[in-house]
């Protein structure tokens, strides 16, 4: 069974970098058409799809974060990595990791990490 | 990018009743490749989202019967037949047609 397992910082300090790491279990994320990615849903407000990495290294950035975001994949581990720079409080959200089958088909959700951007 | 609109907000519903859902996007969901991908989720209180209907119309394994989705172009619909008392939370639709993907404000069903 897929079981996809956020972990990370709970609290980031405004202009630093949020991290996130995804571990993957249950399946492969070098699994032909499969892509692996991350979701946030901030207070009050819409989810909004993040990024993700397709099975063969591949990135996918939402434009409006395309400047301060990173995805990354490592294969040995069964992980994909976060990385979103400059942090404001409007980036305070439950993020969640996310098995994408294509056409942000997401099928599978990992059950989140609130993330605080405060000082 | 492709706005996804949901209505109502927030949907009240005596036990056994039937319920829906509208959503509707700027733009044509209708991919180049014939298909429209549309979804939607259903989040209970504290949990994640869980996918419940894909490609407009397919319900997930495991979900009931109850659940319908109907739509084409702009215009898509959810439907419970009878709600139950574990339909309570919030349901989304998402558009996958277009990049980047997006999804509707939520619908918060709660019961009478």
């Amino acid at each position: 069974q897929l079981q996809l397992q956020e972990s990370g910082p709970g609290l980031v300090k405004p202009s630093e970098t949020l991290s996130l790491t995804c571990s993957v279990s249950g399946a492969s994320i070098t699994s032909s058409g499969s892509f692996w990615g991350w979701v946030r849903h901030p207070p009050g407000k819409d989810l909004e799809w993040i990024g993700s990495v397709s099975y063969d290294g591949t990135t996918y950035y939402n434009p409006s974060l395309r400047s301060r975001l990173t995805i990354t994949a490592d294969r040995s581990r069964n992980e994909i990595s976060l990385r979103l720079t400059s942090v404001t409080a409007a980036d305070t959200a439950v993020y969640f990791c996310a098995r994408d089958r294509g056409h942000y088909d997401i099928d599978q959700w990992g059950r989140g990490a609130l993330v605080t951007v405060s000082s | 990018d492709v706005v996804m609109t949901q209505s109502p907000l927030s949907l009240p519903v005596t036990l056994g009743q039937p319920a829906s859902i509208s959503c509707w996007s700027s733009q044509s969901l209708v991919h180049s490749d014939g298909n429209i991908y549309l979804n939607w989720y259903h989040q209970r209180p504290g949990q994640s989202p869980r996918r419940l209907i894909y490609k407009v119309s397919n319900r997930d394994s495991g979900v009931p019967d109850r659940f319908s989705g109907s739509g084409s172009g702009t215009d898509f619909t959810l439907k419970i037949s009878r709600v139950e008392a574990e339909d309570v939370g919030a349901y989304y639709c998402m558009q996958g047609t277009h990049s980047p993907g997006a999804f509707g404000q939520g619908t918060r069903l709660e019961i009478k």
